[in-house]
């Protein structure tokens, strides 16, 4: 059954430590999204991949990291330089221009 | 300026009415149009895609207007189940960023 899948589904951060949140698809996909959405908000673009081994900012990357080593996988580091991480991440993958984007069910981040 | 804009609502309508929602989009040079969907808690679903000539998926029917730069859902019919936040979704090739609508928020009673 194809689709995204994300883990963990909830995860608590610690002050001063570094999470990573995991995003795999085999939908085939080269494109895939890093989003944040917070309460009653909006998505935010935090980070996207158009094809392996490269990646670009989107418009809320301070405090956030990912890589992009495989096409299948696109993890997210929320760093502790990011001071206010509660909320609700979405991954979502495209498989070109002109596609729909798919959606994992999301991780919800808390701080402890 | 935002990207793509929506009316926030709510709006709430009885069963078996109709309610349409409007978005629009500031960048002209946008390709891709879409209508998600997203319920309470979760991960946003893609309803329909929008094509220039308008579509319609049984109770849906999306309609696009690039020269005024809007795109359109309507919803006949409303079920219970239509409650949700729909979310309006443009495309533009430059670098394939998607750029998201706040949604707007539907609740159908009774």
């Amino acid at each position: 059954d194809g689709g995204i899948t994300q883990s963990p589904k909830y995860l608590f951060r610690k002050e001063g430590q570094n999470v990573t949140l995991s995003c795999e698809q085999n939908l085939n996909h080269d494109a895939m999204y890093w989003y944040r959405q917070d309460p009653g908000q909006g998505l935010r673009l935090i980070y996207y991949s158009q094809i392996v081994n490269d990646f670009q900012k989107g418009d809320i990357a301070e405090g956030y990291s990912v890589s992009r080593e495989k096409k299948e996988s696109f993890p997210l580091t929320v760093t502790s330089a990011q001071k206010n991480p509660t909320a609700f991440y979405l991954c979502a993958s495209s498989a070109g221009y002109n596609q729909p984007q798919h959606f994992g069910d999301g991780t919800r981040l808390s701080i402890l | 300026r935002k990207e793509v804009e929506q009316d926030p609502g709510p709006f709430n309508v009885p069963e078996g009415a109709t309610v349409a929602f409007n978005c629009t989009y500031s960048n002209s040079a946008s390709q891709s149009f879409f209508w998600y969907r997203q319920d309470c808690r979760k991960e946003p679903k893609l309803l329909m895609s929008v094509y220039s000539s308008g579509n319609e998926d049984g109770r849906f029917t999306a309609q696009l207007n690039r020269a005024s730069q809007y795109i359109s859902l309507l919803i006949r019919d409303s079920k219970l189940s239509d409650s949700a936040t729909y979310l309006c979704v443009v495309n533009t090739y430059t670098g394939n960023q998607f750029y998201f609508g706040t949604g707007t928020s539907l609740t159908v009673i009774p």
